[in-house]
Order: structure tokens, then sequence, then C-alpha cells
């Protein structure tokens, strides 16, 4: 069965540093990943997908993540922080053998100090 | 601009009362979910369904019951509230299965 671990549920980050939040998945077949974000009060809205293809994938605001099969990851990174990107980031997995049900992390919430 | 919509967005209920939360959307898309953000917890998925006429559980279901009349609707009823039940509730929606999902603003919910 899939699932998704994200590891650490709060980072913090000094304005301008690199921005990593780390995600493991399980998944049984080739799965496709997702990084979503939430900012406060509003719903999640896409960072970035890995469907097939290229495997470094480059989403909005210069966010972007590369899946890696043989460690089973798709880390965010970032390379300079804003304070505009303090949020919750959602990992999430979904897979054939799962029905393409898509399966969320526990999230990471990053803040960005000034 | 394609959207969803969830009302109410906020709500205060008794427990033992039973409650509605609409969602409506105008993406056309057929896949329609409604998940539960709590605290450590992430989005837990409540019930799904790919069309009309079609519904099913997912991993938090009890005490939650959908139903899917048209493809714009997906209305979440709690039967009968309990505090535990006090929570935000994302309506979602996709194309397709495994394609990116769209997600309402929330519903909160406080039960008393």
């Amino acid at each position: 069965a899939q699932s998704v671990t994200q590891l650490g549920s709060h980072v913090s980050v000094s304005e301008g540093a690199l921005v990593l939040l780390r995600c493991n998945y399980s998944s049984s077949v080739p799965p496709y990943l997702f990084w979503y974000v939430q900012y406060p009060n509003q719903g999640l809205q896409l960072l970035l997908k890995y469907t097939t293809g290229a495997t470094l994938v480059k989403g909005i605001n210069g966010f972007e993540a590369e899946f890696k099969k043989s460690e089973t990851s798709f880390h965010l990174t970032k390379p300079s922080a804003h304070m505009s990107d303090a949020a919750e980031y959602f990992c999430a997995v979904s897979e054939a053998t799962g029905g393409f049900k898509t399966i969320f992390g526990a999230g990471t919430r990053l803040f960005v100090k000034a | 601009d394609a959207e969803i919509t969830q009302s109410p967005r906020h709500k205060i209920t008794e427990t033992g009362r039973q409650v509605t939360l609409a969602c409506h959307q105008t993406w056309n898309h057929n896949n329609m979910f409604w998940y539960r953000q709590d605290l450590g917890h992430g989005l837990r998925l409540i019930h799904y369904s790919y069309g009309v006429q079609d519904t099913n559980k997912g991993e938090v279901s009890d005490g939650y019951s959908v139903s899917r009349s048209n493809t714009e609707d997906l209305p979440l009823t709690l039967e009968s509230a309990a505090s535990s039940q006090t929570s935000v509730y994302f309506c979602a929606s996709s194309e397709t299965s495994g394609n990116t999902i769209y997600f309402g603003e929330g519903s909160w919910l406080t039960v008393v």
C-alpha cells in the first residue's frame, strides 16, 4: 500500500537560505508524486508534480523537486527562501494499485525568519 | 474561472445535531473528494466519488455520508455530530484519478 512520510513537522530557515523539505514514499509500482502548498486559511494548491519522464521537476515560485527511485524520495527545494514562502507544505502520492487515490503526508510547516 | 465553493465556511453546532456541508464545483470534474484536516494528521480522506451516483468510503468515513446526484455537487452530512468531528473540512475535485486535485477554501466546523 502506498504511504508518505514527511520528515519534520516544522522547518525554520532564514530569508535567503536554502529550503529543503523532505518526503519519502512507499509504493509498489511507479508512483505519481505531488507537492501542495497551503497558505493560512486557504485550501491546498499544487506546487509541482512528477508523473513520468524527467526526474527533476520545476514548480511555481522557484520550487523544484527530484524523484529518486533508489531512495524512494521526492524532496522539495528552493535555493533562496522568501518571507512569502511561509506556509504548510504537503507531499502526496498516487499509484495505480491504490486506484489512483491520492494519499497525503502529515505536512511540514515552513517558517522564514527575517 | 472554474472553482470549488464550500458553504458554510464556519459553523458551530451542538453534539447530536445533523450537519450538512455543501460543495459545488464548476470544473466539470468527475472525481470529487472530502478530506478533513487535523493537526498532526495532515489530510485524511472521508469519502470520494468518481461520478454521478458513485460514492466510496475513505479512511475516516464513520459518522459521515455523501451523495452524488449531479456532477457539480457532493454534500457531506454528519449524521449525529460529535466533538471528535470538530475539524477543518476540504472539498476537492480532479479531472481523472491520479491527476492534480483542486481544493475549496475549507469549512471550519466546531461541535460543542
